[in-house]
């Protein structure tokens, strides 16, 4: 099994709808967790970061994050084509510094 | 800034050579990542540096694997000999490490076929 589980979709939305991305982990000691977009042909660039449990917003993107259940949540409000792209969580442990474990992404699509 | 380079952008070659994949970070930043990207295991980090000198390789998957940093501006991922389930997307990530948050900055990746 893998540390980081995260549905591969891909996922198709019309645009304006609310997007739920989600991803599951089994690692307890993972306290950092970030939502990393990539679009096609690109490198991924971070696009939320939360520390341990709770809300945190950015404009249209909700980060959730529930360690009681090992579960991390991304929301989309008002999805635009623009949006569409793969979607990875990525999550660490406090005191390593920098090796974070990548979820394998979910691919989202957004139709006009 | 020009952001991370990575070089070639693609490079198809055949089993049991040698390949050499190229990486300047952002300037400024002390650490250097490279990571594998597949469909079926997706982003898998392979080993990382910090002000030049690796620190964490046990994502490297072989022997066959090495990575060198000889200075802050240029890094090297080397596959010798290369085999056909090598062909991936190799990319490269630069941070600084006294940013308070864990944003990686990442190359365009370099896509590898061996054939």
């Amino acid at each position: 099994q893998k540390e980081v589980e995260q549905d591969p979709g891909p996922l198709s939305v019309p645009e304006g709808a609310i997007v739920s991305l989600n991803c599951t982990y089994s690692n307890s000691a993972f306290q950092y967790f970030m939502w990393y977009r990539q679009y096609s042909r690109k490198g991924p660039e971070l696009l939320m970061y939360t520390y341990s449990s709770g809300n945190k917003e950015d404009g249209r993107f909700t980060a959730q994050v529930d360690k009681s259940s090992k579960y991390i949540s991304l929301f989309i409000r008002d999805s635009q084509p623009s949006d569409s792209a793969t979607y990875l969580c990525a999550m660490r442990e406090a005191g390593t510094a920098s090796k974070l474990t990548f979820g394998t992404g979910t691919r989202l699509q957004v139709t006009l | 800034d020009a952001g991370v380079i990575q070089s070639p952008r693609h490079e198809v070659t055949e089993m049991g050579q040698e390949v050499t994949l190229r990486c300047k970070p952002i300037s400024g930043h002390d650490y250097l990542f490279w990571y594998r990207q597949t469909m079926m295991r997706g982003l898998e980090l392979l080993i990382y540096f910090n002000n030049n000198v690796p620190i964490d390789d046990s994502g490297m998957p072989e022997d066959r694997f090495s990575a060198k940093m000889p200075n802050a501006s240029f890094s090297t991922l080397k596959i010798q000999p290369s085999e056909p389930r090598d062909s991936a997307v190799y990319f490269c990530a630069s941070r600084q490490g006294l940013a308070n948050t864990d944003t990686q900055y990442f190359g365009p990746g370099t896509r590898l076929t061996v054939l």
